[in-house]
C-alpha cells in the first residue's frame, strides 16, 4: 500500500522566517503528481503547489516552494518570508488512481 | 473565491432527520468526490463520482446516499446519522480520475453536527 508520510506534527516559527515542512511518500509508480495543500483554522483545504514526478524542475508559487527528490521519494515545502495568514494546517498528498493519498498533516503556527 | 461552493456552511440535525449536502463546481470538471474530515486529520474519501457515474464508495453506511444530478452538481442525501458522523464534510472536483486524479480543488466545506 502506498503511504505519505510528514513527521512533523506541529511547527512553529516567527514571522518573515523561512520554514521547511518534510513530507516523504512509498510508491512503485514512476509517474505520479504531489501536492501541498493548506487548510487554514477556516477550514477552506486549499491547493499551494504541486509536482509532475516526471519533471527534475522543482515547482514554485511565489513564497512556496518544494523541493522534489524523486529517488529520495521525498517532497518538502519551503516557505519564504512567513506571514501570519500561513499559519495552517499543512496537508501533503500524492495522487493514486482515484483518490488521494494523505500524509497526517503539519500544524504550522507563525508567531508575530 | 471559490469555484466550488457548498450548502449549507453549518447544518445541525437530530438523528431522526433528513437533510441534503450540496455541492456546485464551475470548472468544468467531470470527476466530483465526497469527503469526511474530523479535526486535525486529513481527509477521508466517501464518494466518487465520475462522468456523474458513482465510481467509488468507499464502505460509507447506506445512512449516506450520494447523487450526481449533473456534471456541476453533487449532492449527499442524510438520514438516521449518528452522534459520530458529526464532522466537516467536503466536496471536491478535479478534470478525471483515469490515470490519476490530478489537482483535487475543495469546496469550503459543511459543517455538521448531530443531536
Amino acid at each position: 500500500a502506498q503511504t505519505v508520510t510528514q513527521s512533523q506534527p506541529e511547527m512553529s516559527v516567527q514571522e518573515a522566517e523561512t520554514v521547511t515542512l518534510s513530507c516523504t511518500y512509498d510508491t512503485s509508480e514512476n509517474n505520479y503528481y504531489l501536492f501541498w495543500y493548506k487548510q487554514p483554522p477556516s477550514r477552506q483545504m486549499i491547493l499551494v503547489i504541486r509536482q509532475e514526478a516526471y519533471k527534475q524542475q522543482n515547482a514554485t508559487e511565489n513564497r512556496f516552494s518544494v523541493n522534489f527528490q524523486k529517488a529520495a521519494k521525498s517532497f518538502s515545502l519551503k516557505i519564504s518570508d512567513s506571514q501570519l495568514g500561513d499559519t495552517a494546517m499543512y496537508f501533503c498528498a500524492k495522487d493514486s488512481n482515484y483518490q488521494l493519498i494523505w500524509g497526517a498533516g503539519t500544524k504550522l503556527i507563525i508567531k508575530p | 473565491d471559490t469555484e466550488v461552493t457548498q450548502t449549507p456552511k453549518h447544518l445541525v440535525m437530530g438523528m431522526t432527520n433528513k437533510k441534503s449536502l450540496k455541492c456546485e463546481q464551475h470548472m468544468g470538471h467531470r470527476a466530483m468526490y465526497w469527503y469526511k474530515q474530523k479535526a486535525k486529520k486529513p481527509p477521508e474519501l466517501m464518494f466518487v463520482y465520475s462522468y456523474e457515474k458513482l465510481s467509488i464508495n468507499e464502505s460509507v453506511p447506506s445512512r449516506f446516499s450520494p447523487e450526481c444530478p449533473n456534471s456541476s452538481l453533487l449532492n449527499l442525501h442524510l438520514h438516521a446519522l449518528q452522534p459520530e458522523d458529526s464532522a466537516l464534510y467536503l466536496c471536491a472536483s478535479s478534470h478525471q480520475i483515469s490515470q490519476g486524479t490530478g489537482a483535487q480543488y475543495f469546496g469550503p466545506g459543511t459543517r455538521l453536527l448531530v443531536l
